[in-house]
């Protein structure tokens, strides 16, 4: 069955730390990747993307993505994480060619950034 | 702005009442989805719709049912709310092309009592 690991459930990081975010999927076809993020009280919203073309995604707010498809991999990145960043944050997969474009999501990484 | 619409943000109802959540989404989408969140376990789908009477069961639908009579409109029921039904909801929708993430709605918090 196709799924998603999120290795780290909780990560407390200091502001301007760096920050990885690992994901990887079990799926052998083509995939088409996702990031969301859930501040606290809102709603899930889209950080970033891949379909195709450079592995190396950017999305909103400073963040990215790198799609390393030897590795199943599409960990999430940002340089230097600020207070604002702490939410959970999900990884998401949609096989591709499928009937209907369902994600399959991952357990989440609770992300805590301390001032 | 387009947006998906979740009827309560909270609801309180007790163990064995017949649950309605309801959810619009006014993007013409022809995919909707309900999932349930919970701490630790992440999103899973409960059943999901991509087009209007079609509805397909997705990871965890027992104890749910759905309806889907107009495009805009997906309805989760919980036939006879239980205490494990306790959770978040979210609704969801999306284009029927690959390439589009979701639209969330703002979810509901169940809790049954």
């Amino acid at each position: 069955a196709q799924s998603v690991s999120q290795h780290n459930h909780h990560v407390i990081l200091s502001e301007a730390a760096s920050l990885e975010l690992g994901c990887n999927y079990s799926y052998g076809g083509t995939v088409n990747l996702f990031w969301y993020v859930q501040y606290p009280g809102q709603h899930l919203q889209l950080l970033l993307k891949y379909f195709s073309g450079d592995p190396l995604v950017k999305g909103i707010k400073g963040f990215e993505a790198e799609f390393i498809k030897s590795k199943f991999s599409f960990n999430l990145r940002k340089p230097s994480v600020q207070w604002s960043d702490t939410a959970e944050y999900f990884c998401a997969v949609m096989p591709y060619g499928g009937a209907t474009n369902k994600l399959i999501f991952g357990t989440g990484t609770l992300l805590a950034v301390q001032p | 702005d387009v947006k998906v619409t979740q009827s309560s943000r909270y609801l309180v109802k007790r163990t064995g009442e017949k649950v309605f959540l309801e959810c619009v989404q006014d993007m013409d989408h022809e995919n909707m989805f309900w999932y349930r969140q919970d701490p630790g376990l992440g999103l899973r789908l409960i059943y999901f719709s991509y087009d209007v009477k079609m509805k397909e069961k997705g990871d965890i639908p027992e104890g749910y049912s759905v309806s889907r009579e107009k495009k805009e409109r997906f309805s989760l029921i919980l036939e006879s709310a239980s205490t494990n039904q306790t959770s978040m909801y979210l609704c969801a929708s999306s284009p029927r092309q690959e390439r589009y993430g979701y639209t969330f709605g703002s979810g509901t918090r169940l809790t049954v009592v």
